[in-house]
């Protein structure tokens, strides 16, 4: 089944301890991004690449980093965790890069609580 | 800069109409529409690719119009499933932006 993979979907944990949430496609996708979703502002987005070893900033990189070393994995990193990233995350992709005339898919989210 | 996104809420009862509008300052590549179950990821639901381009499946279509860098959604007839957060995304220069959203209430 195509599909966007995220884990875990639910994290608990406290500020400064460092974590990683894995995103996985396996359409062969080129284009993959994160976004994070809060109440009353929509999706905004992370990080997004083009392509392996693309990476480039969306509208709220700070505190967080990403990786692209393989087409299928985009993991997203936050090194040092405040409160103020607590949110639902989405990773997405799409087939061709930039995702301009492509359709998104949406992994199922991860929900982060940082204490 | 996220789309303009207008209403932010409607509630309406089944069989009504309801238009939700997206616009952005930016130059503008294509528009997309996607809808949001509550705790669910977005779901897509239509690309338009050029300006003055419409579409449609269902009773659910939109309107690119690329001049005035704006987007509508029209829900026509709408059923119970219709009910859920829209999201207008607009594609620029610097990738895919998307509005706040549209919660759509409908009522039997």
């Amino acid at each position: 089944e195509a599909q966007v993979t995220q884990n875990p979907r639910y994290l608990i944990t406290v500020t400064g301890k460092k974590l990683t949430v894995t995103c996985s496609q396996n359409m062969n996708h080129e284009y993959m991004s994160w976004y994070r979703q809060d109440p009353g502002l929509g999706l905004r987005q992370i990080y997004y690449s083009m392509n392996v070893e693309v990476t480039d900033k969306g509208d709220v990189p700070e505190g967080y980093k990403v990786s692209r070393k393989e087409k299928r994995n985009f993991p997203l990193i936050l090194e040092s965790p405040s409160p103020n990233q607590t949110s639902l995350y989405f990773c997405a992709s799409s087939l061709k890069t930039s995702g301009r005339r492509e359709t998104q898919y949406f992994g199922p989210g991860t929900r982060l609580l940082v204490l | 800069q996220q789309p303009v996104q207008s209403p932010q809420a409607v509630i309406l009862r089944e069989g009504e109409d309801a238009v939700i509008n997206c616009s952005s300052s930016k130059a503008l590549y294509s528009v997309h529409w996607y809808r949001q179950k509550h705790g669910e990821a977005p779901v897509f639901l239509m690309i338009l690719l050029k300006g003055g381009e419409q579409k449609g499946h269902d009773k659910i279509s939109a309107s690119f119009n690329e001049k005035k860098q704006q987007s509508s959604l029209y829900l026509t007839a709408s059923q119970l499933s219709y009910s859920g957060t829209y999201f207008c995304g607009f594609s620029g220069a610097d990738g895919l932006t998307f509005g706040k959203g549209t919660h759509l209430i409908i009522q039997p």
